[in-house]
């Protein structure tokens, strides 16, 4: 199983809007609504921040939203935050019952 | 609230079997509706999913690792283990351990990481 694509980096000033975009194959992102996303501070564990394609879970702020369309997922993060700087990683369910995760993309907030 | 902790050596010799456990707090792993998983991160790199267990036993493991991965379960304890046999420099990593929530008969997401582990394959 290949790994999902995803940028390396993005950045983004506080208060706009960025989008990260993961791409797959009909084997797991086109063919399942089970894409998450997580967010990882350094030196930290992974944190869900959006499961399902498009729910956050409790507490994750509503500036975090998740969308999908055909083989491409994506996070939009709007009204950037300073502590919104981290890596963020896609993962999707495969049609081998398995799991696959994204590259991981670096948020820099300027 | 449920929380994880990974337990092991943090050095394994080439060519040896790397042993770590999970011990869950604050929720029974044998209340069901949940996978027990293994992900790892290699340093400065992504995520890799290693695989992950029912408390019933039914496994699921990534096919790159398969022949080498054992994930077991001890209700008794509240623990779930990991062990993978010979190791090299490349399983150098970060091991976590995570709740997998279980929507219909499918893992839907990690919701519940642990700290994490450094193992560090040398001699």
């Amino acid at each position: 199983q290949s790994a999902l694509t995803q940028p390396a980096s993005v950045s983004g000033s506080p208060g706009q809007s960025i989008t990260i975009s993961c791409t797959g194959t009909s084997s797991d992102v086109g063919g399942y609504n089970y894409v998450s996303w997580y967010q990882q501070h350094p030196g930290k564990a992974p944190k869900l921040m959006i499961y399902e394609v498009s729910n956050r879970p409790s507490g994750v702020p509503d500036r975090f939203s998740g969308s999908k369309s055909g083989n491409t997922a994506s996070l939009t993060i709007s009204g950037l935050q300073a502590e919104d700087e981290a890596d963020y990683y896609c993962s999707s369910y495969t049609s081998s019952s398995t799991w696959v995760f994204g590259g991981g993309t670096k948020l820099t907030v300027l | 609230q449920v929380q994880l902790q990974e337990s092991g050596p943090g050095l394994v010799k080439p060519s040896q079997t790397l042993s770590l456990t999970c011990t869950v707090s604050g929720g029974s792993i044998s209340s069901g509706g949940y996978y027990w998983s293994w992900i790892r991160q290699h340093p400065g790199k992504g995520l890799e999913w290693i695989g992950y267990i029912y408390y019933s036993g039914s496994t699921y493991y990534n096919p790159s690792l398969k022949s080498r991965v054992t994930i077991s379960v001890d209700t008794s304890k509240n623990q779930f283990s990991l062990k993978l046999s010979s190791v090299t420099a490349a399983d150098t990593a970060v091991y976590y351990c995570a709740r997998g929530s279980v929507s219909d008969i499918v893992v839907d997401a990690f919701d519940i990481w642990g700290q994490g582990t450094m193992v560090t394959v040398s001699s």
